[in-house]
């Protein structure tokens, strides 16, 4: 199956910092990747999709100015969560649909990174 | 954000035992899949399903879309422990390509 990768894997950070996720579609090209979010032992749930060369669409209830995501490249996607506080503290997932029908095709999971805030 | 209800929450199987678990909407899905998820890690899938009646296998795996397009379920024969994880279904509702994600069931394994 397609590879998608994430990084960090892990980062602990202070109060009020930003810090950055990346995405990487690593063997096919994602004109359309998505972020989830995942707490401790429930579901994951969606939280924004990113499109290239385009603004990301944010789910209802999550701050775009909080989560600022960055579609750069056809193989990237970044997200930064900015003035980070403990509540952020969870498992960022990202995946990326693989195929030639675009957004519909079968999502691919990076591996997520904890993001742990002090 | 809506989830899916998926059952059951957890088991715990002897090594050898067949394992059935299902997900179920109030709305109906144009496409069902399977994931599996171990700690710390991001979700694999396992069988995606499309068509209404389907039934797709995948090893030891078998997975079926429900005739009403409301339900899925997905079996495991001859569990090993390996198996040991978080299985999530997702399914992608007509007019969208967003997932939404069952609730998990968490599978143990005893050897």
């Amino acid at each position: 199956g397609a590879v998608v990768s994430q990084h960090p894997s892990r980062v602990i950070c202070k109060s009020g910092t930003s810090v950055k996720i990346e995405c990487r579609s690593l063997d096919f090209q994602a004109t359309t990747m998505f972020w989830y979010r995942q707490f401790p032992k429930k579901s994951l749930m969606l939280m924004a999709t990113s499109n290239e060369g385009s603004k990301a669409t944010y789910e209802q209830g999550v701050e775009k100015d909080k989560f600022l995501i960055n579609h750069a490249s056809l193989t990237l996607s970044t997200l930064t969560v900015t003035s980070a506080h403990p509540e952020d503290s969870s498992f960022y997932i990202c995946s990326a649909p693989s195929g030639t029908s675009g957004f519909t095709d079968t999502q691919y999971f990076g591996p997520g990174t904890r993001l742990t805030v002090l | 954000g809506q989830q899916l209800n998926q059952s059951p929450q957890s088991m715990f199987i002897q090594e050898g035992e067949d394992v059935s678990m299902n997900c179920t909407s109030s709305s109906i899905f144009n496409t069902w899949l399977w994931y599996k998820q171990e700690p710390g890690e991001g979700p694999v899938l396992l069988i995606a399903l499309y068509k209404a009646g389907e039934l797709t296998s995948n090893g030891r795996l078998t997975a079926q879309f429900g005739i009403t397009r409301k339900d899925s379920f997905l079996n495991i024969s001859a569990s090993i422990p390996s198996d040991v994880g978080i299985y999530f279904c997702a399914g992608i509702a007509s007019g969208t390509y967003k997932y939404i994600f069952g609730t998990g069931t968490r599978l143990k394994v005893l050897a």
